[in-house]
């Protein structure tokens, strides 16, 4: 059974750093692109950014290019989100899904940026 | 980037009723596109992919048609667990994208 379970969330002040973490199981790990996906309250679905399978190519959205870092490491079946410099405008549950297709979903990690 | 323009945003519908939601792209996207449902307070749940593929253990009433830049979800028979909202999603290229959601009411 896949299985994707985020870690990481909490409350962060504007300016600070979280990072992300989503252990993967039930599946080839290192065979696979990943991606985060992230839901404001109340609002849709956005994508934030995903990682090839050895982790050499990497795209995200314009609005965390340089703030916002996804990593993995395949030895420990782990996806990460290093965030920094967030924002209020941060705030949101964030998913880690297989693939770019999207095909398996986390529970989800809520992140608040508020002072 | 490429817009994904979802319609309607919401509507109300009946157990047993035919639903179609649409999806336009702003250019042409193959079909590179997916269908997701989301229950309040859940992760979202895949429908669909390659604009008409059933995902494994979706249901047959859910289905996907379309390619290029306009895209359909047809649920043939509502059931009161399929009340929810729907996204399709974009990724034929970066920054992959959503469309603004369909909430599926009562």
């Amino acid at each position: 059974e896949v299985r994707l379970v985020e870690s990481g969330g909490g409350l962060v002040q504007p300016g600070g750093s979280l990072t992300l973490s989503c252990a993967a199981s039930g599946f080839t790990f290192s065979a696979f692109w990943m991606t985060w996906v992230r839901q404001a309250p109340g609002k849709g679905l956005e994508w934030v950014a995903n990682i090839n399978e050895d982790g050499s190519d990497k795209y995200c959205v314009d609005s965390v290019k340089g703030r916002f870092t996804i990593s993995r490491d395949n030895g420990k079946n782990s996806l990460y989100l290093q965030m920094n410099s967030v924002r209020a405008e941060d705030t949101a549950v964030y998913y880690c899904a297989r693939r770019t297709g999207l095909e398996y979903w986390g529970q989800g990690a809520l992140v608040t940026v508020s002072s | 980037d490429i817009q994904m323009t979802q319609s309607p945003s919401s509507l109300s519908a009946s157990v047993g009723d035919r639903v179609t939601i649409t999806c336009r792209a702003s250019q042409v996207i193959r079909n590179d596109l997916g269908w997701y449902q989301q229950k309040p307070g859940k992760a979202p749940k895949r429908l669909i992919y390659a604009a008409s593929s059933l995902q494994t253990g979706v249901p047959s009433r859910f289905s996907g048609s379309g390619s290029g830049t306009e895209f359909t979800l047809t649920i043939s028979s509502l059931q009161p667990e399929d009340f929810a909202t729907y996204y399709c999603l974009q990724q034929y290229s970066y920054p992959v994208t959503f469309g603004g959601g369909t909430k599926v009411e009562i």
